[in-house]
C-alpha cells in the first residue's frame, strides 16, 4: 500500500535559519503530493501541492519539489519566521477510481521557531 | 476559499456514552468526505470514506458499528462514537474534496472520554 515517511521531529531552529523537512514516499502508480500545515489550535491547510515529476510546489517562501526517482518531495524554506512554527505534514493522494481524494499522510513535524 | 466546520470543537462525555460529531461544507457541496482521527505527536489516520447517499466505506481496523457515519446531504456528515470508552479520546478532524486535487479541513474536535 501507500506510505509516506518524514524526518523524525521536532525540529527547532532560530528565525531567519534555512529549513528542510525531508518526505519520502510509496506508492503505486503516480500519486499527487501535498504538504499542509497545522497551526496552534487551528485545522490542516494546504500549504502546497505538486501533481506531476519535476513539478515545484511553491507558497508562502516554502518550496518543494516532486522527484520521481528519490521519491521525495522534501520541504524547504529559505529563511523562517516565529509564525512559521507549527505542524507540517507531507502527504500523497491516490489517484482516481475509488480512492478518489483519499490521502496518505506522513506522521508530521512539529517545527519551532524561535526570535 | 472553500471551508468546513466541526461541531462541537471539543465534548467530554462519560464512558458507555454516544457522541455525535458534524461536519459541514460552509460554501460547497461534498458527495464525499473524510473521517480522520490523530492521535498526540502523531500523523492523521484515515478512518473512513463518507459518501452521501450510500454507505460509508471504513479502513481496515475501524470498527463501524462503533464509529457510526451518516452521510445526510450534500453539506453534512456524521460522526457517531457509540458507547464509548476511554481509549476512544482523540482529536477528530473531517475533510471535504473541492475541485481537483484540494481538500478542505475542517478545525477539528478534542473528544474527552471519562
Amino acid at each position: 500500500g501507500n506510505s509516506v515517511t518524514q524526518m523524525e521531529g521536532p525540529v527547532t531552529l532560530s528565525e531567519e535559519a534555512f529549513l528542510t523537512i525531508n518526505c519520502t514516499y510509496t506508492a503505486t502508480g503516480y500519486p499527487s503530493l501535498f504538504w499542509y500545515v497545522q497551526y496552534p489550535g487551528e485545522g490542516l491547510q494546504l500549504l502546497l501541492k505538486a501533481t506531476k515529476a519535476d513539478d515545484k510546489g511553491s507558497n508562502k517562501g516554502f518550496e518543494a519539489t516532486y522527484r520521481k526517482e528519490t521519491t521525495s518531495f522534501h520541504l524547504e524554506k529559505g529563511s523562517v519566521q516565529v509564525s512559521d512554527s507549527a505542524v507540517y505534514f507531507c502527504a500523497l493522494r491516490e489517484l482516481g477510481g475509488t480512492s478518489y481524494g483519499k490521502l496518505t499522510f506522513g506522521q508530521g513535524t512539529i517545527l519551532t521557531v524561535h526570535p | 476559499g472553500a471551508v468546513v466546520s466541526q461541531h462541537p470543537s471539543r465534548v467530554i462525555c462519560k464512558s458507555g456514552t454516544s457522541v455525535k460529531i458534524e461536519c459541514r461544507s460552509l460554501d460547497f457541496q461534498a458527495t464525499t468526505m473524510f473521517w480522520y482521527r490523530q492521535f498526540p505527536k502523531k500523523s492523521l489516520m484515515l478512518m473512513a470514506t463518507s459518501n452521501e447517499g450510500s454507505k460509508a466505506t471504513y479502513e481496515q481496523g475501524v470498527e463501524k458499528d462503533k464509529f457510526l457515519i451518516n452521510h445526510a446531504s450534500l453539506t453534512l456528515s456524521t460522526l457517531t462514537v457509540t458507547s464509548a470508552h476511554p481509549e476512544d479520546s482523540s482529536f477528530y478532524i473531517c475533510s471535504a474534496p473541492f475541485r481537483t486535487d484540494t481538500q478542505y479541513f475542517g478545525p477539528g474536535t478534542r473528544l474527552t472520554v471519562l
